[in-house]
Protein backbone atom coordinates (compact mmCIF):
# COMPACT_ATOMS: atom_id res chain seq x y z
CA UNK A 1 0.00 0.00 0.00
CA UNK A 2 0.76 3.44 -0.66
CA UNK A 3 1.76 6.02 2.22
CA UNK A 4 3.51 9.35 2.87
CA UNK A 5 5.54 10.34 5.94
CA UNK A 6 6.19 14.06 6.27
CA UNK A 7 8.74 13.74 9.47
CA UNK A 8 8.85 17.47 10.58
CA UNK A 9 5.05 18.41 12.48
CA UNK A 10 6.54 22.07 12.92
CA UNK A 11 9.01 23.64 11.22
CA UNK A 12 10.56 27.35 12.05
CA UNK A 13 12.49 29.64 9.60
CA UNK A 14 13.61 33.43 9.79
CA UNK A 15 12.23 35.36 6.82
CA UNK A 16 14.41 35.12 4.06
CA UNK A 17 15.98 32.26 4.72
CA UNK A 18 16.14 29.06 2.65
CA UNK A 19 13.20 26.04 3.62
CA UNK A 20 12.93 22.70 2.74
CA UNK A 21 10.51 20.31 4.02
CA UNK A 22 10.84 16.67 3.49
CA UNK A 23 8.27 13.61 2.39
CA UNK A 24 8.94 10.54 1.95
CA UNK A 25 6.78 8.17 0.48
CA UNK A 26 5.90 4.21 0.25
CA UNK A 27 5.03 2.83 -3.44
CA UNK A 28 6.34 -0.04 -5.47
CA UNK A 29 5.69 1.80 -8.95
CA UNK A 30 6.44 5.30 -9.69
CA UNK A 31 4.24 7.65 -8.11
CA UNK A 32 2.34 10.83 -9.25
CA UNK A 33 3.37 13.29 -6.20
CA UNK A 34 1.99 16.63 -4.72
CA UNK A 35 2.19 19.60 -2.53
CA UNK A 36 -0.60 21.01 -1.58
CA UNK A 37 -0.70 24.04 1.04
CA UNK A 38 -3.30 25.16 3.58
CA UNK A 39 -3.39 28.86 4.90
CA UNK A 40 -5.15 28.97 7.85
CA UNK A 41 -9.01 28.61 7.87
CA UNK A 42 -8.59 28.02 4.09
CA UNK A 43 -8.91 25.13 1.71
CA UNK A 44 -5.95 23.30 -0.49
CA UNK A 45 -4.26 25.04 -2.88
CA UNK A 46 -1.67 22.76 -4.91
CA UNK A 47 2.12 23.97 -5.33
CA UNK A 48 3.41 21.17 -7.73
CA UNK A 49 3.14 17.84 -8.88
CA UNK A 50 5.35 15.30 -10.32
CA UNK A 51 3.87 12.72 -12.80
CA UNK A 52 7.02 11.86 -14.75
CA UNK A 53 9.71 13.24 -16.40
CA UNK A 54 11.88 15.74 -15.50
CA UNK A 55 12.51 15.13 -11.63
CA UNK A 56 13.19 18.76 -10.29
CA UNK A 57 9.49 20.25 -10.63
CA UNK A 58 8.92 23.74 -10.56
CA UNK A 59 5.79 25.18 -9.21
CA UNK A 60 3.97 28.46 -7.71
CA UNK A 61 4.87 31.12 -5.09
CA UNK A 62 8.86 30.13 -5.99
CA UNK A 63 8.33 26.79 -4.98
CA UNK A 64 10.00 23.52 -6.25
CA UNK A 65 10.34 19.78 -5.25
CA UNK A 66 13.00 17.00 -6.39
CA UNK A 67 11.77 13.49 -7.10
CA UNK A 68 14.80 11.59 -5.94
CA UNK A 69 13.55 8.01 -6.41
CA UNK A 70 16.72 5.88 -5.14
CA UNK A 71 15.67 8.16 -1.59
CA UNK A 72 11.84 7.75 -2.00
CA UNK A 73 11.51 11.61 -1.57
CA UNK A 74 9.82 14.47 -2.86
CA UNK A 75 11.01 17.46 -0.78
CA UNK A 76 9.73 20.74 -1.23
CA UNK A 77 12.44 23.77 -1.17
CA UNK A 78 12.41 27.39 -1.52
CA UNK A 79 15.50 29.74 -1.37
CA UNK A 80 13.76 33.00 0.32
CA UNK A 81 10.54 32.72 2.64
CA UNK A 82 8.29 35.12 3.57
CA UNK A 83 6.15 35.68 6.01
CA UNK A 84 2.82 34.93 3.70
CA UNK A 85 4.54 31.06 3.49
CA UNK A 86 3.68 30.57 6.93
CA UNK A 87 1.08 27.86 6.53
CA UNK A 88 0.48 23.93 6.43
CA UNK A 89 2.05 21.65 3.54
CA UNK A 90 0.73 18.90 2.81
CA UNK A 91 2.93 16.02 0.76
CA UNK A 92 0.30 13.38 -1.36
CA UNK A 93 0.92 10.22 -2.86
CA UNK A 94 -1.34 8.99 -5.86
CA UNK A 95 -1.31 5.72 -7.43
CA UNK A 96 -2.34 4.73 -10.54
CA UNK A 97 -6.34 4.98 -9.09
CA UNK A 98 -7.56 8.48 -10.49
CA UNK A 99 -9.87 9.14 -7.59
CA UNK A 100 -7.87 10.10 -4.63
CA UNK A 101 -4.72 10.51 -2.70
CA UNK A 102 -2.59 9.73 0.41
CA UNK A 103 -1.57 12.36 2.09
CA UNK A 104 0.85 13.12 5.12
CA UNK A 105 -0.30 14.38 8.50
CA UNK A 106 1.42 17.52 7.43
CA UNK A 107 4.42 20.15 8.32
CA UNK A 108 3.29 23.50 10.39
CA UNK A 109 5.56 25.97 9.16
CA UNK A 110 5.89 29.08 10.91
CA UNK A 111 7.83 32.57 9.64
CA UNK A 112 9.68 34.81 11.88
CA UNK A 113 10.11 38.07 11.52
CA UNK B 1 -16.17 27.62 -13.83
CA UNK B 2 -17.21 28.12 -9.74
CA UNK B 3 -14.42 24.67 -9.80
CA UNK B 4 -15.67 22.60 -6.57
CA UNK B 5 -18.76 23.82 -4.34
CA UNK B 6 -19.79 22.57 -0.76
CA UNK B 7 -22.53 23.64 1.45
CA UNK B 8 -22.63 24.61 4.54
CA UNK B 9 -19.85 26.11 5.60
CA UNK B 10 -19.88 26.05 8.74
CA UNK B 11 -22.14 22.95 10.97
CA UNK B 12 -23.09 22.58 14.45
CA UNK B 13 -24.97 19.36 15.01
CA UNK B 14 -26.23 17.48 18.34
CA UNK B 15 -25.42 14.20 18.59
CA UNK B 16 -27.64 11.49 17.14
CA UNK B 17 -28.89 13.96 14.25
CA UNK B 18 -28.38 13.61 10.75
CA UNK B 19 -27.37 15.78 8.06
CA UNK B 20 -26.21 16.18 4.66
CA UNK B 21 -23.13 18.04 3.15
CA UNK B 22 -23.51 19.33 -0.07
CA UNK B 23 -20.70 18.83 -3.07
CA UNK B 24 -20.55 19.77 -6.62
CA UNK B 25 -18.13 20.23 -8.94
CA UNK B 26 -18.81 22.48 -12.82
CA UNK B 27 -15.29 20.48 -14.38
CA UNK B 28 -17.10 16.93 -15.91
CA UNK B 29 -14.44 15.44 -13.57
CA UNK B 30 -15.75 11.39 -12.97
CA UNK B 31 -13.96 11.08 -10.00
CA UNK B 32 -15.19 12.39 -6.58
CA UNK B 33 -13.89 12.14 -3.07
CA UNK B 34 -14.92 13.13 0.43
CA UNK B 35 -11.95 13.39 2.91
CA UNK B 36 -11.60 14.76 6.66
CA UNK B 37 -9.25 16.78 8.42
CA UNK B 38 -8.04 16.31 12.06
CA UNK B 39 -4.90 18.10 13.40
CA UNK B 40 -2.11 16.10 13.14
CA UNK B 41 -3.47 13.59 10.69
CA UNK B 42 -3.53 14.89 7.69
CA UNK B 43 -6.29 13.93 5.19
CA UNK B 44 -8.02 11.00 5.40
CA UNK B 45 -10.45 9.96 2.35
CA UNK B 46 -13.78 8.57 3.61
CA UNK B 47 -15.60 7.33 0.46
CA UNK B 48 -14.83 7.78 -3.45
CA UNK B 49 -16.70 7.64 -6.78
CA UNK B 50 -15.37 7.23 -9.94
CA UNK B 51 -18.49 8.02 -11.76
CA UNK B 52 -22.36 8.40 -11.62
CA UNK B 53 -24.07 5.39 -10.05
CA UNK B 54 -20.39 4.10 -8.72
CA UNK B 55 -19.07 4.39 -4.80
CA UNK B 56 -17.20 2.83 -2.83
CA UNK B 57 -15.48 3.03 1.05
CA UNK B 58 -12.13 4.87 1.62
CA UNK B 59 -9.80 4.78 4.97
CA UNK B 60 -12.88 5.97 7.41
CA UNK B 61 -16.18 4.86 5.96
CA UNK B 62 -17.64 4.35 9.30
CA UNK B 63 -20.70 7.04 10.04
CA UNK B 64 -21.27 7.92 6.83
CA UNK B 65 -23.11 7.35 3.24
CA UNK B 66 -22.52 8.47 -0.04
CA UNK B 67 -24.35 8.36 -3.46
CA UNK B 68 -23.83 9.60 -7.09
CA UNK B 69 -26.73 10.32 -8.85
CA UNK B 70 -25.62 13.03 -11.52
CA UNK B 71 -21.48 13.65 -12.16
CA UNK B 72 -21.85 17.03 -10.65
CA UNK B 73 -23.15 16.22 -6.97
CA UNK B 74 -21.52 14.27 -4.45
CA UNK B 75 -23.40 14.20 -1.39
CA UNK B 76 -22.15 13.06 2.06
CA UNK B 77 -24.55 11.95 4.85
CA UNK B 78 -23.98 11.37 8.59
CA UNK B 79 -26.63 9.12 9.96
CA UNK B 80 -26.61 9.93 13.50
CA UNK B 81 -23.90 12.34 14.37
CA UNK B 82 -20.87 11.62 17.01
CA UNK B 83 -18.80 13.82 18.47
CA UNK B 84 -16.16 11.84 16.55
CA UNK B 85 -17.41 13.28 13.09
CA UNK B 86 -16.04 16.84 14.54
CA UNK B 87 -14.11 17.30 11.71
CA UNK B 88 -12.96 19.41 8.93
CA UNK B 89 -14.32 17.87 5.34
CA UNK B 90 -13.12 18.54 2.40
CA UNK B 91 -14.92 17.60 -0.79
CA UNK B 92 -12.80 16.77 -4.17
CA UNK B 93 -12.32 15.98 -7.44
CA UNK B 94 -10.27 15.12 -10.24
CA UNK B 95 -10.34 14.13 -14.00
CA UNK B 96 -8.73 10.72 -13.93
CA UNK B 97 -7.29 11.31 -17.01
CA UNK B 98 -3.84 13.45 -18.09
CA UNK B 99 -2.64 15.76 -17.48
CA UNK B 100 -3.97 16.22 -14.34
CA UNK B 101 -5.14 12.49 -13.68
CA UNK B 102 -5.17 12.60 -10.12
CA UNK B 103 -4.63 16.02 -9.10
CA UNK B 104 -7.64 17.07 -6.61
CA UNK B 105 -9.13 19.76 -7.10
CA UNK B 106 -10.49 20.86 -3.32
CA UNK B 107 -13.82 22.93 -2.22
CA UNK B 108 -13.35 25.45 0.06
CA UNK B 109 -14.92 23.05 3.21
CA UNK B 110 -17.54 22.32 5.87
CA UNK B 111 -16.41 23.11 9.58
CA UNK B 112 -18.93 20.61 11.43
CA UNK B 113 -18.80 20.48 15.49
CA UNK B 114 -21.19 17.78 17.01
CA UNK B 115 -21.74 18.50 20.54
Amino acid sequence: AQSVTQPDIHITVSEGASLELRCNYSYGATPYLFWYVQSPGQGLQLLLKYFSGDTLVQGIKGFEAEFKRSQSSFNLRKPSVHWSDAAEYFCAVGANSGYALNFGKGTSLLVTP
Amino acid sequence: NAGVTQTPKFQVLKTGQSMTLQCAQDMNHEYMSWYRQDPGMGLRLIHYSVGAGITDQGEVPNGYNVSRSTTEDFPLRLLSAAPSQTSVYFCASSSGQMPSYNEQFFGPGTRLTVL
